[in-house]
């Protein structure tokens, strides 16, 4: 069976930074692209960033170009995501999730909060 | 960035109805179109993808249709677990967009 787990999330100030975690189970890791998708409370889906399985190719939003970077460790089943001069507009649940198309697995979400 | 359109924002429905969402993308996408379910507190659940496929274990109530810009997701016969929001995504190029959400609620 195929979990993701995403951790790290949490209350933080206007301009900080947080790094979000994803670790992986179930799955062989490096086969498959990762995505981060978020959604805001009570809001629609939105696609944050996506990296290809050796981590040679990366996409991101536009409103997060510059500050946020997405990476892997197929060693450790692992997927990140650092966010940095966070504002206020992205609080949200932010999920991880197999494949850069059409996710078929989801993790339960990660909660950011940026607020003063 | 393709926009995504869904209608209508509400859709009330009784058990054992057709449900009937629609989905439009601002230019052509051909078949790189999935759509999901999401109930209150959960990750959202892939049903469609390819426009028409079935993902692993979804039920044969739910199918899909369209191509180009217009799609439909049609639920044949509501059960009590189908009352969620629906969102369409495209995939066809980058940024992935979703679509705003067609709640089927309860009538």
């Amino acid at each position: 069976e195929v979990q993701l787990v995403e951790s790290g999330g949490g209350l933080v100030q206007p301009g900080g930074s947080l790094r979000l975690s994803c670790e992986a189970s179930g799955l062989t890791f490096s086969d498959y692209w990762l995505s981060w998708v978020r959604q805001a409370p009570g809001k629609g889906l939105e696609w944050v960033a996506n990296i290809k399985q050796d981590g040679s190719e990366k996409n991101y939003v536009d409103s997060v170009k510059g500050r946020f970077t997405i990476s892997r460790d197929n060693a450790k089943n692992s997927l990140w995501l650092q966010m940095n001069s966070l504002r206020a507009e992205d609080t949200a649940v932010y999920y991880c999730t197999r494949g850069g198309w059409h996710p078929e697995h989801w993790g339960q979400g990660t909660l950011v909060t940026v607020s003063s | 960035d393709i926009v995504m359109t869904q209608s209508p924002a509400t859709l009330s429905v009784s058990p054992g109805e057709r449900a009937t969402l629609s989905c439009r993308a601002s230019q052509s996408i051909s078949s790189n179109l999935a759509w999901y379910q999401q109930k209150p507190g959960q990750a959202p659940r892939l049903l469609i993808s390819g426009a028409s496929t079935r993902a692993t274990g979804i039920p044969a109530r739910f199918s899909g249709s369209g191509s180009g810009t217009e799609f439909t997701l049609t639920i044949s016969s509501l059960q009590s677990e189908d009352f969620a929001v629906y969102y369409c995504q495209q995939y066809n190029n980058w940024p992935r967009t979703f679509g705003q959400g067609t709640k089927v609620e309860i009538k």
